[in-house]
């Protein structure tokens, strides 16, 4: 059972191009998370999606980024116009559906490191 | 605000000492705390925690939840090499609506230095 996958590990954009970032869960999980790491800070989470809707967005900045889980394929992170400060790490996590707290443990993927010039 | 403060944020050791990792939380209505260890790459899951005074085994690392108090600690015995990473402190919290429990508030973490 493969892991939650994320493409690509490492994007270099310039400043105003798009950067796109995928992220396949876990096989069985219906549920993703997104999560961005700046240098020497925590992990900030930013969205949650399952398929076809977004259940919590209120770590997304509210302009240039956008996130869908569609119906087939994998989840994207969409970061528009990217600027110097939106390099950082960005980590997907997957979830199945358990009730209460048992559903509560996500599973992470590698990563995408955003580098913008 | 929802809080998860991790203490000390850096240790360093020597292979073979015991270290104690805490992990302290503000949270409205606590459901579930999770231990994460990451290394270069995926943060991976350690324990998860939801009631007091049951402490997680895995191996050398153990875990207790104190949910009066509001902390969590992470002990790691005989420490080795491989035990250098981050150790990530987390807690679900409940959307506006509260009727989901997606987002995880992490702690800052500590970063275990283990030297031979």
């Amino acid at each position: 059972n493969a892991g939650v996958m994320q493409n690509p590990r490492h994007l270099v954009r310039r400043r105003g191009q798009e950067a796109r970032l995928r992220c396949s869960p876990m096989k069985g999980h219906s549920h993703v998370y997104w999560y961005r790491q700046l240098p020497e800070e925590g992990l900030k989470f930013m969205v949650y999606l399952q398929k076809e809707n977004i259940i919590d967005e209120s770590g997304m900045p509210k302009e240039r980024f956008s996130a869908e889980f569609p119906k087939e394929g994998p989840s994207i992170l969409r970061i528009q116009q990217v600027v110097r400060g939106d390099s950082a790490a960005y980590f997907c996590a997957s979830s199945p559906f358990l009730l209460r707290a048992r559903g509560d443990i996500q599973y992470f993927g590698a990563g995408t490191r955003l580098s913008v010039l | 605000e929802d809080k998860v403060v991790q203490s000390p944020l850096s240790l360093v050791v020597h292979e073979g000492d015991t270290v104690t990792l805490n992990c302290s939380y503000e949270v409205t209505n606590f459901r579930s705390l999770l231990w994460y260890k990451q290394e270069k790459k995926a943060p991976t899951f350690l324990f998860m925690l939801t009631s007091s005074g049951i402490e997680k085994k895995s191996g050398r690392l153990s875990s207790i939840l104190d949910k009066k108090e509001l902390f969590s600690i992470l002990n790691i015995t005989a420490t080795q090499t491989g035990d250098s990473a981050i150790y990530l402190c987390a807690v679900p919290v409940a959307n506006a609506g509260g009727t989901s429990y997606g987002k995880l508030t992490f702690g800052q973490g500590t970063i275990l230095t283990v030297h031979p």
